[in-house]
């Protein structure tokens, strides 16, 4: 069946820095991918998404592409701050469906 | 009140309990969604209304019970829960479903977290 697979957290940055985390997935289909984000104490709000292959979606300065031949979707940004301290998930849905697959979530944590 | 509201926030409750859980979306969406967040696993997708009507159980246990009474409002039932059943639970809201090619973009309200001692 479909699955995303991301990297394992926490992540631990400076401020500033390059932010990468690697999104993986495995579908029958041509599923949309998403980026949702998790602040402390909330629910999750979606990031960014991207609908076909070689899509580039961006908000917030983060950005991730839609790689079908790697099947991939890591997000990006360039430099991060402290506000960007959240649970990161990557997921899927085939377009047939609704039903988001979620990955595991990665935990970043920016420091000053 | 906008977006996607849950009440309570915070829940406990024994194992021989019966509580409910609320859900309202103020957005004119018509597929609504409960999920299950437990530490170290993926978001589990429990169940989903579309149009009022249920369309997936993804193999819920039956002391969860949902119920949609209208496209704004969803609730999730809980009785003789199990402690393994803490977690936190989400619920969503999304556009239905329709014919050819569209993105559901889901979204989430606050969550309420469970523990069952």
């Amino acid at each position: 069946g479909d699955s995303v697979t991301q990297m394992e957290g926490p992540v631990t940055l400076s401020e500033e820095a390059f932010l990468t985390i690697n999104c993986t997935y495995t579908a029958t289909g041509y599923p949309s991918l998403f980026w949702y984000v998790q602040y402390p104490g909330e629910g999750l709000q979606l990031l960014l998404k991207a609908t076909k292959a070689d899509d580039k979606g961006s908000n917030k300065g983060f950005e991730a592409t839609y790689r079908k031949e790697t099947t991939s979707f890591h997000l990006e940004k360039g430099s991060v701050q402290v506000s960007d301290s959240a649970v990161y998930f990557c997921a899927l849905s085939e377009n047939s469906g609704y039903a988001l697959n979620f990955g595991k979530g990665t935990s970043l944590l920016v420091t000053p | 009140e906008t977006g996607v509201t849950q009440t309570p926030r915070h829940l406990v409750m024994g194992m021989t309990n019966k509580k409910s859980l609320k859900c309202e979306q103020h957005l004119g969406h018509n597929a609504m969604y409960w999920y299950k967040q437990s530490a170290k696993k993926p978001l589990e997708l429990m169940f989903v209304y579309n149009f009022k009507e249920q369309t997936e159980n993804n193999s819920v246990p039956s002391r969860f019970s949902p119920e949609c009474p209208n496209s704004s409002h969803l609730f999730l039932h809980l009785h003789t829960l199990q402690p393994e059943d803490s977690a936190l639970y989400l619920c969503a809201s999304s556009r239905a479903a329709g014919e050819g090619r569209e993105i559901l973009e889901q979204y989430f309200g606050p969550g309420t977290r469970l523990t069952v001692t």
